[in-house]
């Protein structure tokens, strides 16, 4: 069965501090990759997607991708209270169109 | 300008009272999801929609269906709600990409 697997955390950072958020996935016929922001009570918002080994970068926000482990980060740069949220990470299911979604890491920025 | 729209936000429905939950996007775009997520869990795939062409996962109970009358709006019928059912239900579209989703707002429903 296909998998993408997150800790669920919860992760504390400070606010200012570097969150890192991981990802890894089972599926190597996979080639796109989301990460997607869900405040409580509230539906997934898409904040980054990476299609190409290595980083991209976007505002705070930095993605990265190696294949090759089958792992995908998240990075939040100067992290704000604002940032708390649930982070999704969402892996393409080969070429079906069709995406597997993590159980999510919740992140809590601490003032 | 939202892209996808579903209503109502909240439903409250009844133990065995069917419900339908709508959904509508503005892009024109010829595939539409629909998820179900229950508290601290991944969203899950029941429905997406190639244009026409209708698929739903193997394990989409059926007491489950949808309809898509058009490009711009699709469905979702519970017709026997349970307790268990009660979630989150998410529609979604893409752009660009095809694996580039969109999610809508989400409808609550609670089954009492």
């Amino acid at each position: 069965q296909k998998e993408v697997e997150q800790n669920s955390g919860p992760l504390s950072v400070p606010e200012g501090a570097i969150a890192s958020l991981n990802c890894t996935y089972s599926d190597r016929g996979s080639q796109s990759f989301f990460w997607y922001r869900q405040y409580s009570g509230k539906s997934p918002e898409l904040i980054m997607f990476i299609y190409s080994n290595g980083d991209k970068e976007d505002g705070r926000f930095t993605a990265q991708l190696n294949k090759a482990s089958q792992y995908v980060s998240l990075l939040i740069r100067d992290s704000q209270p604002s940032d708390s949220a649930t982070y999704l990470c969402a892996v393409s299911e080969g070429n079906t169109g069709k995406l597997i979604f993590g159980q999510g890491t919740t992140l809590q920025v601490k003032p | 300008d939202a892209m996808v729209i579903q209503n109502p936000r909240y439903q409250v429905t009844q133990f065995g009272k069917p419900v339908t939950l709508s959904c509508s996007q503005t892009l024109n775009h010829n595939v539409m999801y629909w998820y179900q997520q229950k508290s601290s869990q991944a969203p899950k795939l029941l429905f997406h929609y190639y244009d026409k062409d209708f698929n739903n996962e193997a394990d989409t109970p059926d007491n489950f269906q949808s309809r898509r009358p058009n490009t711009s709006f699709c469905f979702l019928d519970i017709r026997s709600p349970g307790l268990g059912d009660a979630a989150m239900y998410l529609c979604a579209t893409t752009t660009g990409g095809l694996e580039t989703q969109y999610f809508g707002p989400g409808t609550r429903l609670l089954v009492l």
